[in-house]
């Protein structure tokens, strides 16, 4: 069973703080991982997309980092907002299977 | 706005119904997803189409099932609903299949109330 596992479940961060959390996932026959932000009321959006080991992505205050011998992910906020909370999913492809197998996600509530 | 179009936005029906749910994918895109997302549950993910052929099944029940359109456009169809079935349908595209950098956009998802 291929399971992609995501930490902290939730995390309570202060506004201007920067924050960090993990996503794990098999590391063998691995293609892609995936992050993607899901605020309340609204779908999933991407974020990164990473293959190579070593990769780092930025996108403004949010970086991601990736190591795939080890089989982990880090995602990274700095100077945490508002606009920041959200759900943070990551996701992976492992295998000759064309799916995506995604984390339960990170609940990041920015407190100002 | 992703470009998925997903109807109806909600569905209220009664336990032993069949309902239908519709996706229609970004433009070009030939690749659709469906997901369920069950309270307090994550995403988990039910079929994968790409351009009209069934390309991956996950923990999809045999009392669904899903088809893509010669139009690209998608359905998935929900039988016997019982109450656990209540949930956040999410419907996904992309470009194509077997991609590793295959981003899916998401539309803004059916949520189905059974009563």
């Amino acid at each position: 069973i291929l399971n992609v596992e995501q930490s902290p479940q939730s995390l309570h961060v202060q506004e201007g703080d920067s924050t960090n959390f993990t996503c794990s996932f098999p590391s063998s026959n691995f293609y892609a991982l995936h992050w993607y932000r899901w605020e309340t009321a609204k779908s999933p959006e991407a974020l990164f997309v990473m293959t190579l080991n070593g990769d780092e992505k930025k996108k403004g205050r949010i970086s991601a980092t990736l190591n795939t011998k080890e089989g982990y992910s880090y995602l990274y906020i700095k100077g945490s907002q508002p606009e920041d909370s959200a759900t943070y999913l990551c996701a992976s492809r492992v295998d000759s299977n064309y799916q995506l197998i995604w984390g339960a996600g990170t609940k990041l509530i920015i407190k100002p | 706005d992703s470009g998925v179009t997903q109807t109806p936005k909600h569905l209220i029906t009664a336990t032993g119904q069949r309902v239908t749910l519709r996706c229609s994918p970004r433009s070009g895109d030939l690749s659709v997803y469906w997901y369920q997302q069950s309270l307090d549950q994550g995403l988990q993910f039910l079929i994968q189409y790409y351009n009209g052929e069934e390309r991956a099944k996950g923990n999809i029940l045999e009392r669904f099932s899903a088809q893509q359109f010669p139009d690209l456009h998608s359905e998935l169809n929900l039988s016997s609903l019982e109450l656990g079935d209540s949930a956040l349908y999410f419907c996904a595209s992309s470009v194509g299949s077997g991609i590793a950098k295959n981003i899916q956009y998401f539309g803004a998802g059916t949520r189905l109330s059974v009563l």
